[in-house]
């Protein structure tokens, strides 16, 4: 398996975009994890999903920001509309099961917002 | 809420000398994990090591090892012989144990080890 796979690896958007970020988890994973990391605040776990349902989104930081994950090897990450503060790398992890095996995570996305 | 605190932001040590990274978390919990990754400055997280609260033997994985300390929430990384390509940050990470109503892991803020040749 090629591992989570995040898309793109780059963006640089201006305020008030929509902009959508992307994984692939590693296939047969059952968890899906989006967290983002920026200096300030470090690393956040945003929501999570289990069997695709959503199961803490607790970490959402408002509305701006949805996520969906309409099959078992697909997720995105929404922010409508951007804003400057949102810069920061987002990262997309997968596992069996938290608990007993390791959380593998993709490459992340370094999202720009001018 | 867990939180996890590593108090060292940066720590720069000579190659092949053995290097401790601090880690204190607090929890009220008592079936958790801890775990330690490794960010180079390719951006990848790459997990280290990992450690059972239940298990009282520490954790090793070749030159890496852990000091846990459950009483005093204390959960050190221990780098043996270290190695230029050690450099990176690295960051302790909590997860809660089965039910306890949250899987993912809560970072502490990371410490940059830096490898001097």
């Amino acid at each position: 398996d090629a591992g989570v796979i995040q898309s793109p690896r780059h963006e640089v958007t201006e305020m008030g975009q929509e902009v959508t970020l992307r994984c692939k988890p590693i296939s047969g994973h059952d968890y899906l994890f989006w967290y983002r990391q920026t200096m300030m605040r470090g690393l956040e776990l945003l929501i999570y999903f289990n069997n695709n349902v959503p199961i803490d989104d607790s970490g959402m930081p408002e509305d701006r920001f949805s996520a969906k994950m309409p099959n078992a090897s697909f997720s995105t990450l929404k922010i409508q509309p951007s804003e400057p503060r949102d810069s920061a790398v987002y990262f997309c992890a997968s596992s069996l099961d938290p608990t007993d095996t390791e959380a593998f995570f993709g490459q992340g996305t370094r999202l720009t917002v001018v | 809420a867990q939180t996890v605190t590593q108090s060292q932001p940066e720590m720069s040590v000579q190659e092949a000398e053995t290097v401790t990274l601090s880690c204190t978390y607090d929890t009220s919990e008592n079936n958790y994990y801890l775990f330690w990754y490794k960010q180079p400055p390719s951006r990848q997280m790459i997990l280290v090591i990992r450690q059972e609260a239940y298990k009282q033997q520490n954790a090793t994985e070749n030159r890496f090892s852990v000091n846990f300390q459950k009483a005093a929430k204390s959960f050190s990384l221990k780098i043996s012989d270290s190695q230029l390509g050690d450099t990176a940050m690295y960051f302790c990470a909590f997860m809660m144990g089965p039910g306890g109503g949250a899987d993912g892991l809560t970072f502490g803020k990371g410490t940059h080890l830096i490898i001097q040749p």
